[in-house]
């Protein structure tokens, strides 16, 4: 069965700091993994995607992911954060082989990222 | 255009009550989602239909009834809900189930509170 962990369920930087928010995955096989943004009473928006392409993914508001097979992670992060970037973080995974968990999501507990002048 | 819409937003329902969550995209996806998010929670998959005909669901209640009208329209009709419902609950579509590569887009969910 997969799952996905995320290191820290709160995070907090400085306006204009690198931003780094942890997950890793555990799976037989590499998944597919997404990182989703909540802002508050918001639905999620997607941030990124891996499906195999490339190894390092660059999403929207200038996040980027590395997919890193060997220490199973899909880090994400931000050069730069910004104040509007404090919402919560959600990193997910859906299998790319088949089972009963093929086409489903499964969501780590989320990180809720806090950015301060 | 990638937007999913919810009607309505805020809803507020006694526990004898039957109302019903709409969901529209037009995406021309062919799966469409409910998710149910607790507060400090991240979502849990509730139903799942693919090409209008209901392929999961994860043992939800049957006071919880969904239905895909087409390919566009997703409805969650409710009943006789218990204050542990209350919850905001997230639509989601994507272009196909089966093919986990393909994203899900969300909508900005329904919070309901059962009183």
């Amino acid at each position: 069965a997969q799952s996905v962990t995320q290191l820290g369920s709160h995070v907090s930087v400085s306006e204009g700091a690198l931003v780094l928010l942890r997950c890793n995955y555990s799976s037989s096989v590499p998944p597919y993994l997404f990182w989703y943004v909540q802002y508050p009473n918001q639905g999620l928006q997607l941030l990124l995607k891996y499906t195999s392409a490339a190894t390092l993914v660059k999403g929207i508001n200038g996040f980027e992911a590395e997919f890193k097979k060997s220490e199973t992670s899909f880090h994400l992060t931000k050069p730069s954060a910004h104040m509007s970037d404090a919402a919560e973080y959600f990193c997910a995974v859906s299998p790319n082989a088949g089972g009963t968990s093929y086409g489903k999501l499964t969501f780590g507990q989320g990180t809720i990222l806090t950015v301060h002048p | 255009d990638t937007e999913v819409t919810q009607t309505p937003k805020h809803l507020v329902m006694g526990m004898t009550n039957k109302k019903s969550l709409k969901c529209e995209q037009h995406m021309g996806h062919r799966a469409m989602y409910w998710y149910k998010q607790k507060a400090k929670k991240p979502p849990e998959l509730m139903f799942v239909y693919s090409y209008e005909k209901l392929s999961i669901n994860e043992s939800v209640p049957s006071r919880f009834s969904p239905e895909c009208p087409n390919s566009s329209l997703l409805n969650l009709h409710l009943h006789a809900l218990q204050p542990e419902d209350s919850a905001l609950y997230l639509c989601a579509s994507s272009q196909a189930w089966a093919a986990s590569s393909y994203e899900q887009y969300f909508g900005p969910g329904t919070r309901l509170t059962v009183t």
